[in-house]
């Protein structure tokens, strides 16, 4: 069973940049599969914020494109995810999640425990 | 951009009553795009049901999914103490490449 862990600072000050890693459990990467960002402000609902195929390809929420940039390491199982210019309503959990282990290949499975993210100076 | 909205927001039922959870999509969908998800108190949201109406691994067939067009349900057939929880359909928009998920339902005990 494939395994996820987000990490990364918990603070970020305002206009700054947010940058989080999720490791893969080994062997994981395949073409099968893409990989995606999914936040949770407190209290809220979920956010998708983009994905990453194993060979780089991307695809991004359009509300956050101009800020985010998704990126991949497979040599050490990582995905990582940059923010840019954050503000307080960048504060969420941040998850990470496997996508496209399932028929039509648009759905998250399995996910992160998520790492919490707080915007404040 | 499809728009999901879920109804109700928040659903109060007793332990082994029947909950319906409604998915409305702002456009007609392709039925293999529609997923629902469960998230508990504290965890990461688990994927129950995918192309509207296929169970995820070792879900538990009191979770049933149907719909077609823009309307879409989740049925628990009679709820569990661990089925109270929220839950949140999903969908893919393939001509943009892009995710959407609706806000949300919250199944309460009554």
């Amino acid at each position: 069973q494939v395994q996820l862990q987000e990490s990364g600072p918990g603070l970020v000050k305002p206009s700054e940049s947010l940058s989080l890693t999720c490791t893969v459990s080994a062997g994981s990467f395949t073409n099968n599969f893409y990989w995606g960002w999914i936040r949770q402000p407190a209290g809220k609902g979920l956010e998708w914020i983009g994905r990453i195929y194993p060979t780089g390809g991307t695809d991004y929420n359009p509300s956050l494109r101009s800020r985010v940039t998704i990126s991949i390491d497979t040599s050490k199982n990582q995905i990582s995810l940059k923010l840019i210019s954050v503000t307080g309503a960048d504060s969420a959990i941040y998850y990470c999640a496997r996508g496209g282990h399932c028929r039509g290949g648009s759905c998250y499975s399995p996910w992160g425990q998520g790492t919490p993210v707080t915007v404040s100076s | 951009e499809i728009v999901l909205t879920q109804s109700p927001g928040t659903l109060s039922l007793s332990p082994g009553e029947r909950a319906t959870l409604s998915c409305r999509a702002s456009q007609s969908l392709d039925n293999l795009y529609l997923a629902w998800y469960q998230q508990r108190p504290g965890q990461a949201p688990r994927l129950l049901v995918y192309a509207t109406s296929s169970r995820a691994t070792g879900i538990a067939d009191r979770f049933s999914g149907s719909g077609s067009g823009t309307d879409f349900t989740l049925t628990i057939s009679r709820l569990e103490p661990e089925d109270f929880a929220v839950y949140y359909c999903q969908t893919y928009e393939r001509s943009s490449a892009v995710f959407s998920f609706g806000p949300g339902t919250k199944v309460e005990i009554k």
